[in-house]
């Protein structure tokens, strides 16, 4: 079955970088992206970006731009998530999840079918 | 402020329909294809469904998605007490800072 495996909870200073990882198993890793989704407390859902786990591509939210890296490791199956100089609303839970999209002629398909059970990242002094 | 709008909270009672709206605009909704989470208290997104209206393996007929121009809906009946739950829509967004968007979420109410 797949299975999205994070890293655990951290807990950070101001300026401080953070790199949570996520380990995927049960599919062929290469076929899939993986997306990350932050959840800040009490708060919606905000999407950060995309990495395509076949040739490493990636897409990063517009507000992240300069702070965020996504990487992948396909030795071991494994994509990371690195947020630097972060700050105090950069708390939040951090969810990895399987999906990547592509486009046809009635636009782009793009979806999360399976989750991490989330990494819990508090930024205080 | 969320890209796609949802109404905060809905409610019904055990048994019910309700349906939970999602609108956007020509750059995400209407020209992408949609999908819907459920959220339980305390734990990770899980997907009801993609493009549009697809059940994935597992979630019950009483989970439906329609779309239509630059909105959508997320459809449940037999409302169940277990259905009590955040809802998110999401798409992609084509505008020059393309990428993922959600809306702020829906809270279901089982009465």
């Amino acid at each position: 079955q797949v299975q999205l495996v994070q890293s655990g909870a951290e807990v950070k200073k101001p300026g401080a970088s953070v790199k949570v990882s996520c380990k995927a198993s049960g599919y062929t890793f290469t076929s899939y992206g993986i997306s990350w989704v932050r959840q800040a407390p009490g708060q919606g859902l905000e999407w950060m970006g995309w990495i395509s786990a076949y040739n490493g591509n990636t897409n990063y939210a517009q507000k992240l731009q300069g702070r965020v890296t996504m990487t992948t490791d396909t030795s071991t199956s494994t994509a990371y998530m690195e947020l630097r100089s972060l700050r105090s609303d950069d708390t939040a839970v951090y969810y990895c999840a399987r999906g990547g999209g592509f486009y046809d002629s009635s636009g782009f398909h793009y979806y999360f079918d399976y989750w991490g059970q989330g990494t819990l990242v508090t930024v205080s002094s | 402020q969320s890209v796609l709008t949802q109404p905060p909270s809905v409610s019904a009672a055990p048994g019910q329909k309700v349906t939970i709206s999602c609108s956007g605009s020509s750059s995400n909704i209407g020209n992408n294809y949609v999908s819907w989470y459920q959220q339980l208290p305390g734990t990770a997104p899980k997907l009801l469904i993609y493009d549009n209206n697809k059940r994935p393996s597992g979630i019950p007929d009483r989970f439906s998605g329609s779309k239509s121009g630059t909105s959508a809906t997320l459809g449940i009946t037999g409302l169940q007490t277990g259905d009590e739950a955040d809802y998110y829509c999401g798409t992609w967004d084509s505008s020059l800072s393309a990428g993922g968007v959600f809306g702020g979420g829906t809270k279901l109410t089982v009465l």
